[in-house]
């Protein structure tokens, strides 16, 4: 089945406790992007990535990094997670830069 | 600011009526244009795409762009309970990036709407 995975679903966590987010996509897909969600405010892009190491930073990218080491995953990477990061995280791919995005089923993160 | 504006809502209809949501965006750039249905806790799927002038219709869906007005809208007619979501206006932008074809999709904030029987 063709699909975007993210793990973990839920995550509780308290400041300043590095975390990783997966993303992997099995679409042989080449961009990818990951969103956060907040009430009022839509979806926003954190970073993308239109191929294997090739990343750059979307709307709201301070407080996060990402890597692209192999096409079918993208990891989200939060170093130093903060309150203000708690928030609906989405990780999306898309085969070329002009198509819908497919979207994964959403990771909840609460930073304690 | 490039930004894809949507009506506040939330929206209630009854159930059997047209539901109308309208969207904005002010990057004359934008190219595509994308309506997502995301049910509360879920991820969005895609309804529609258009990208030509005009009506394009799909069921009881139908996607309209007036690109001088930068103006979408969706129709959904005969509007039942299970259509009670919040629907996501998104725009993606024309243009490369970097030496990369690369349209950067910018969302709304999203229109909650509530079909009651």
């Amino acid at each position: 089945e063709a699909q975007v995975t993210q793990n973990p679903r839920y995550l509780i966590t308290v400041t300043g406790k590095k975390l990783t987010v997966t993303c992997s996509q099995n679409m042989n897909h080449e961009y990818m992007s990951w969103y956060r969600q907040d009430p009022g405010l839509g979806l926003r892009q954190i970073y993308y990535s239109m191929n294997v190491e090739v990343t750059d930073k979307g709307d709201v990218p301070e407080g996060y990094k990402v890597s692209r080491k192999e096409k079918r995953n993208f990891p989200l990477i939060l170093e130093s997670p903060s309150p203000n990061q708690t928030s609906l995280y989405f990780c999306a791919s898309t085969p070329s830069g002009f198509s819908e995005q497919f979207f994964g089923p959403g990771t909840r993160l609460t930073v304690l | 600011q490039k930004e894809v504006e949507q009506n506040s809502g939330p929206l209630s209809v009854p159930e059997g009526a047209i539901a109308s949501l309208n969207c904005t965006y002010s990057d004359r750039g934008s190219q595509s244009f994308f309506w997502y249905r995301q049910y509360s806790g879920k991820s969005p799927e895609l309804i529609m795409f258009i990208y030509s002038n005009g009506d394009k219709e799909d069921g009881r869906f139908t996607a309209q762009l007036n690109k001088a007005s930068q103006y979408v809208s969706l129709l959904i007619r005969d509007s039942q309970p299970s259509d009670s979501a919040t629907y996501l206006c998104a725009a993606r932008s024309g243009g490369r990036l970097g030496g990369t074809s690369y349209g950067k999709l910018t969302f709304g904030q999203g229109t909650i709407l509530t079909v009651h029987p």
